[in-house]
């Protein structure tokens, strides 16, 4: 199975500071990017996504950058609120769409 | 409308035995996945469906583990003569289509988590 390499595995933030989740992949032939976010108990629910068509999108406080050539893409959380404190997962997904790889996870903390 | 639905939300199991994991779909949804998300891990891949095409069986883990589809809506995840090492939260997700990044995305269940003792 193709890996999708996430880092750190962990994060603990302050209010209002930016939270930054990197990712890496192998497979050249993944062609889209979503970030999930995890609460405890609950499924992952989609975040935010890119198409390697562009290097990067925003959505309010939420950030993806893509960078093709290292095949590395990571997530910027701007203003971090103790209510982004979840579990983050980056995935990619190959042309033939069947299934998404994910990494293994980044656990935020955002601290008051 | 409903998001995708799995039960039982929590399942304890003695070890040797056989287990049913039950996901409903988002209604009209022709796609479910079925993921295991093992304690502080990443999402593990088991099986696809696509409308009635073959499913993907290619992260199946053993041949202790199987799925279906019923009338391409329900599924079930078996896991015959579980194992410790089963114990995990297995996750369901749905898509309305092939996931492709122009607007059709999975959404996921809120898991069943299994523990076998």
């Amino acid at each position: 199975q193709q890996q999708v390499k996430q880092s750190p595995q962990s994060l603990i933030v302050q209010k209002g500071g930016i939270s930054i989740i990197n990712c890496a992949y192998e497979n050249t032939a993944f062609d889209y990017f979503p970030w999930y976010q995890q609460f405890p108990g609950k499924g992952p629910a989609l975040l935010i996504a890119i198409r390697p068509d562009v290097s990067e999108k925003k959505e309010g406080r939420f950030t993806i950058s893509f960078n093709k050539s290292a095949k590395q893409f990571s997530l910027h959380i701007m203003d971090s609120q103790p209510g982004d404190s979840a579990t983050y997962f980056c995935a990619s997904l190959g042309a033939a769409g069947n299934k998404l790889t994910f990494g293994g996870g980044t656990r935020v903390l955002v601290k008051p | 409308g409903a998001g995708v639905s799995q039960s039982p939300s929590n399942k304890v199991t003695e070890k040797g035995k056989d287990v049913e994991l039950r996901c409903d779909p988002i209604s009209g949804h022709t796609a479910l996945y079925w993921y295991r998300q093992s304690l502080g891990q990443g999402l593990e891949f088991l099986i696809y469906f696509q409308g009635n095409s073959a499913p993907d069986k290619s992260g199946l883990p053993s041949d202790r583990f199987s799925a279906e589809r019923t009338g391409g809506s329900v599924s079930t995840l078996t896991i015959q003569r579980t194992q410790q090492e089963d114990s995990a939260v297995y996750l369901c997700a749905s898509s309305l289509g092939i996931v492709n990044g122009l607007g059709t995305e999975a959404f996921f269940g809120q898991g069943t988590r299994l523990t076998v003792v």
